[in-house]
């Protein structure tokens, strides 16, 4: 069964203390990767997608990273408006439409 | 900036009635899709959408559930009859292509009671 996971299930983290989270995905058959930002009570918004191993996209503060069993979203000296929870999402297998998520990253930088 | 724009917020209803929550993609988007989320945990797909037939649908879309697009802007999720567990957050979200990134809306938030 195709499953994603994240790690850490939250982390607090000082202004400008650089840290990274995991996505680990078990699929048959990755087509693309994708990571989301979700502030309570909103809908996810759109961050990155990465399609192959050895990808690297940035953003800002944000470098999100793919291997084959894994991705990264590496966050660089973070501020408080970072504070978000993220989401990590993949599509896989025969489906171009059906997109599997995470359970989340809550993040909180504290200033 | 284009975004994918949902009504209502929010919206109450009795066990057992039917709703209907609406979504206006961005305009030159050709893939649609409804999402949920419970309060607490994953964001679910439900069903997607293209051509104005349903290209794929999750366990979770039954026959209580339905979409529609009945005009050149619109998209709509019905739920017939509605179940306590219904209760949840429910995301429209659009996309310009097969197989890349989904843009959402800010979501319906569903309270059966």
């Amino acid at each position: 069964e195709d499953q994603v996971t994240q790690s850490p299930e939250a982390l607090r983290l000082q202004e400008g203390e650089s840290s990274s989270l995991n996505c680990s995905y078990t699929v048959s058959g990755l087509r693309g990767l994708f990571w989301y930002r979700q502030d309570p009570g909103k809908g996810p918004e759109f961050l990155f997608t990465l399609y192959s191993a050895g990808e690297e996209k940035e953003k800002e503060r944000l470098k999100a990273t793919l291997t084959k069993k894994e991705s990264f979203l590496h966050i660089t000296a973070p501020k408080p408006e970072d504070s978000a929870t993220y989401l990590c999402a993949v599509q896989a297998g025969t489906s171009y439409d059906k997109v599997i998520f995470g359970p989340g990253t809550s993040l909180s930088v504290i200033p | 900036e284009p975004e994918v724009t949902q009504t209502p917020s929010h919206q109450v209803t009795q066990m057992g009635q039917e709703v209907i929550l609406r979504c206006v993609p961005i305009s030159n988007h050709l893939y649609f899709y409804w999402y949920r989320q419970i309060l607490g945990q994953k964001v679910e797909f439900l069903v997607s959408f293209y051509n104005n037939e349903i290209s794929e649908k999750s366990e979770i879309f039954d026959d209580q559930f339905s979409v529609e697009r009945p005009d050149g802007s619109n998209f709509t999720l019905k739920i017939r009859s509605t179940k306590l567990e219904d209760s949840a957050m429910y995301f429209c979200a659009s996309g310009y292509d097969l197989g890349r990134e989904a843009f959402f809306g800010q979501g319906t938030r569903l309270t059966v009671v």
